[in-house]
């Protein structure tokens, strides 16, 4: 697609459920990143993925929190036995260039989570 | 570990009035590149800029980057409502890392 799509917009999920947030990339950019932000807060690194390389997955705050790449396109995000401190937009990005040199990143409309 | 400090977290200024923000990091970064996020919306990408002293324009918006590659400056002239949002700057350690974002600074136009 023309952009980074970011599925769904919002959820709302009971506290302990699990979820999972699915982003599809620009077609042929082989970095993906989520990001985490809080209501009027900066952007919290979660993972990166490049091309076929083991991820980055220093940011992820817990266990409960995983995330995995399908044949280089589709990424989904799975938070297991939610917690209120879950509340947050999940931003998905992705970039041409690895690392997002040059070209930027571009984010998707990101999905809102709230933890009820 | 490598950090980019970003201030002032807010600014509310009139409209007509300019506005700055500005990056400072820890370390030299290779590149700064700087993105905007209006209010309920994504980051979007404006601009990258590489070279030491560079200085960069796109209409009312100058872009600078320090000749020590530490630190970045966005300025906004006679501001407009259109401009409301909050602001980031992200820099790489090197093209194979990933972005090292600041804070953001909120450009908040008072009525």
């Amino acid at each position: 697609g023309a952009g980074v799509s970011q599925s769904p917009s919002n959820k709302v999920t009971e506290k302990g459920k699990d979820v999972e947030l699915r982003c599809d990339p620009i077609s042929g950019h082989t970095a993906l990143y989520w990001y985490r932000q809080s209501l009027g807060q900066g952007l919290e690194f979660l993972i990166y993925f490049q091309g076929n390389s083991a991820p980055d997955k220093s940011g992820l705050p817990s266990d409960r929190f995983s995330a995995e790449r399908t044949g280089g396109s589709v990424s989904t995000l799975t938070i297991q036995r939610t917690q209120q401190e879950d509340s947050a937009v999940y931003l998905c990005a992705s970039s041409l260039a690895p690392s997002g040199y040059y070209y930027g990143y571009t984010f998707g409309s990101g999905t809102r989570l709230t933890v009820v | 570990g490598q950090q980019v400090m970003q201030i002032p977290q807010y600014q509310h200024v009139q409209e007509g009035e300019d506005f700055t923000t500005y990056c400072n990091s820890s370390t030299t970064l290779s590149n700064i590149q700087w993105y905007k996020q209006r209010p309920g919306g994504h980051p979007v990408f404006l601009i990258q800029l590489v070279k030491s002293g560079e200085v960069k324009k796109q209409k009312r918006l100058t872009f600078q980057f320090g000749e020590a590659k530490k630190n970045s400056s966005l300025h906004i002239t006679a501001t407009q409502t259109t401009d409301v949002g909050t602001y980031f700057c992200a820099g790489h350690r090197d093209s194979n890392y990933q972005l090292i974002w600041g804070a953001g600074t909120k450009l908040i136009i008072k009525p």
